[in-house]
């Protein structure tokens, strides 16, 4: 069965410091992951996604995630933090093996940068 | 291009009333999902629909809840009766079929359940 863990409920960090969200998954097959942010009272926006390929993904408002097959891991990163970052992040996964099926996401991380 | 369209926005009922929700997909998508999203958690998958077929309701509480998608383009997701821990915000997306891509979600529909 496939599932994500993320292992923090609250990430802090002071404006203009790198940031990292932390994001696990698990899937019989081998993955495609994305990152979602969602801001309060909004849907959820697509911020990136590994299918295959570079091991480093960019994404939109300059986050970026690495995929770490051995440790199956695909954390969020993002070398200066805004403001504007803060919002609640979400890792999903789905088993490409798996053709159709629907994402899983994790619990979610609240993101607070501070000025 | 138009985004997911969610109807109402937000809705306050008390437990044991009915109510539905309604999702316009994005056009051409062939793929509609409803997921749940509990405060605190992430966004649970209720329905999947392909076309007008349902491709995956396993999570569906099917004693009271239902979905429908006629015609395969918008759906409607219903409860009743509700009860309180129906309290969350319903969330609807849409995809092309087999896209490797994310989805496109709506803003959803924030419902409390008194």
């Amino acid at each position: 069965a496939q599932s994500v863990a993320q292992p923090e409920d609250q990430v802090n960090v002071a404006e203009g410091n790198p940031l990292t969200v932390k994001c696990t998954y698990s899937v019989s097959g081998n993955p495609y992951l994305f990152w979602y942010v969602q801001y309060p009272n909004r849907g959820l926006q697509f911020l990136l996604k590994y299918i295959t390929g570079d091991n480093l993904v960019k994404g939109s408002y300059g986050f970026e995630a690495e995929f770490n097959k051995s440790q199956t891991s695909f954390h969020l990163k993002k070398p200066s933090a805004l403001v504007s970052d803060s919002a609640l992040y979400f890792c999903a996964v789905r088993d490409m093996g798996q053709a159709g099926t629907a994402l899983i996401f994790g619990k979610g991380t609240t993101l607070s940068v501070s000025s | 291009e138009a985004g997911v369209a969610q109807s109402p926005r937000y809705k306050i009922i008390e437990k044991r009333q009915s109510v539905a929700f309604w999702c316009n997909p994005i056009s051409g998508h062939a793929t509609l999902y409803w997921y749940q999203q509990i405060l605190g958690q992430g966004p649970k998958l209720l329905i999947q629909f392909q076309n007008n077929g349902v491709v995956d309701d396993s999570q569906l509480p099917k004693d009271r809840f239902s979905a429908e998608r006629l015609k395969g383009v918008d759906s409607t997701l219903k409860i009743q009766p509700a009860k309180l821990e129906d309290s969350a915000v319903y969330l609807c997306a849409s995809s092309l079929w087999g896209d490797r891509g994310g989805y496109t979600f709506g803003s959803g529909t924030r419902l409390t359940v008194v």
